[in-house]
């Protein structure tokens, strides 16, 4: 297996533009989880899905961040518009819905708002 | 509110000596805990965990260590080699939350000193 794939891997854009992330979990899993990483809070968890159906989206920030997952191997974060505070690294990660409960994740996406 | 808390953002350790890193955490419902290792430009790698259960789980050169009636848990690995210079996050979950819910700490940058 390939493991989780996240794209892009780096993205650069200016203030107010649309940024949309893209993850492809592990085949099989019944979870999928968007994380954010920063210095200050580590990682936080933004939203989880759970056999496509969103659970939780607690963590999202604010109403600028969407995000769905229309299949099993499909899911996006979307931030319009997009705010320099934003920037982060962006993780996506999967997990089988059994124990013990070990998530899985993607090599995550820099993005860089300017 | 941090709910995971790691204190120290970075330790330094000798290569063959034993390296410990402590996570505290505040909510009594969580009964589940992960640590996970991330190296550079890659996702976290789930390591060892350990359940509310038990006080100790060991797998090869890792030892988690709990101790419930003080919040805190502590990974030693033992001997420490290069290889583990990483950055380390400690997690938690609890059945009442979902145990799919992972809450992460903000991280210990590891060095190990050839």
């Amino acid at each position: 297996d390939a493991g989780v794939i996240q794209s892009p891997r780096h993205e650069v854009t200016e203030m107010g533009q649309e940024v949309t992330l893209r993850c492809k979990p592990i085949s099989g899993h019944d979870y999928l989880f968007w994380y954010r990483q920063t210095m200050m809070r580590g990682l936080e968890l933004l939203i989880y899905f759970n056999n496509n159906v969103p659970i939780d989206d607690s963590g999202m920030p604010e109403d600028r961040f969407s995000a769905k997952m229309p299949n099993a191997s499909f899911s996006t974060l979307k931030i319009q518009p997009s705010e320099p505070r934003d920037s982060a690294v962006y993780f996506c990660a999967s997990m089988a819905d059994r124990g013990p409960y070990e998530q899985y994740f993607g090599p995550g996406t820099r993005l860089t708002v300017t | 509110d941090q709910q995971v808390k790691q204190n120290s953002p970075s330790l330094s350790v000798q290569e063959g000596r034993i390296s410990i890193l402590n996570c505290d955490y505040t909510n009594s419902m969580f009964d589940y805990f992960l640590w996970y290792k991330k190296y550079p430009a890659e996702g976290p790698t789930f390591l060892i965990s350990i359940s509310s259960i038990k006080d100790k789980n060991e797998d090869g050169r890792f030892t988690v260590f709990l101790n419930k009636s003080a919040k805190h848990l502590s990974l030693h690995i033992v001997p420490s080699q290069p290889g583990d210079s990483a950055v380390y996050f400690c997690a938690a979950s609890g059945r009442n939350f979902g145990n799919e819910k992972l809450t992460f700490g903000t991280g210990t940058r590891l060095t190990i000193i050839p």
